[in-house]
């Protein structure tokens, strides 16, 4: 079970927004550790689509936003477009009593209708 | 531009030890803030966080399988290599490493990644 808990799938027709969320707790992103957003496809290497929660790295389009508030983290997607068809993570970084380290959530799977 | 590649074996039996490396390019780890990473996808399952090693030889693990990773580097060759003891069928997975960039307290992710290795365990 993933210390971050995101919907298991999200999906949506061409050209709808579509959002994903991501609840940690007070050991990461409620103690105010940034969120990320990763989009993956099969076969491929995870590609950074957020970073500290609401910035997109060069080459990212528009239609990918990202926000935090608490405990949680969101991406939203708008102008769903059929390449947008993939698995997304989000990452954060927790502190607890275990130690320290870098946490993924449980991934979740957008279906373009 | 920063790259990096994953190899080591593709299939390795229970109870042995994987060995991978990682070789990198477009920055030092030498580098004051560098760091590499591990992180590995079972089939059907979500990312999972391995080790981490800093330009300073800090390293961190995994708190679940800390006591089975080893991650050490060489900066003359650009290289990082992660060792898991007892290794188990559970352990099949891709295997990723990536750069991890820094952009202020609390904010640390992993920008660029290799294509990853599959690593199956099996007898």
């Amino acid at each position: 079970q993933s210390v971050l808990t995101q919907p298991p799938s999200v999906s949506g027709a061409p050209g709808q927004r579509v959002t994903i969320s991501c609840t940690g707790s007070s050991s990461n992103i409620g103690a105010g550790f940034d969120v990320h957003w990763y989009q993956h496809l099969p076969g491929t290497a995870p590609k950074l689509l957020i970073y500290s929660n609401t910035n997109r790295p060069s080459g990212v389009p528009d239609r990918f936003s990202g926000s935090k508030s608490g405990a949680s983290g969101s991406l939203a997607i708008a102008g769903l477009q059929p390449e947008d068809e993939a698995d997304y993570y989000c990452q954060s970084y927790d502190s607890s009593l275990t130690g320290s380290n870098w946490v993924f959530g449980g991934g979740t799977k957008l279906t373009v209708l | 531009q920063i790259t990096l590649k994953e190899s080591g074996p593709t299939l390795v039996k229970p109870t042995q030890t994987l060995t991978l490396t990682c070789t990198f390019s477009g920055f030092s780890l030498s580098t004051s803030g560098m760091g590499v990473g591990w992180i590995r996808q079972p089939p059907g399952k979500a990312l999972e966080w391995l080790a981490l090693i800093y330009w300073d030889d800090d390293k961190r693990y995994s708190p679940f399988l800390k006591n089975r990773l080893t991650i050490t580097k060489d900066t003359s060759k650009n290289q990082v290599v992660l060792t898991m003891t007892n290794m188990d069928p559970v352990d099949t997975a891709i295997y990723y490493c990536a750069h991890r960039h820094y952009h202020g307290t609390g904010s640390e992710y992993f920008d660029y990644w290799g294509q990853g290795t599959l690593v199956t365990v099996s007898s």
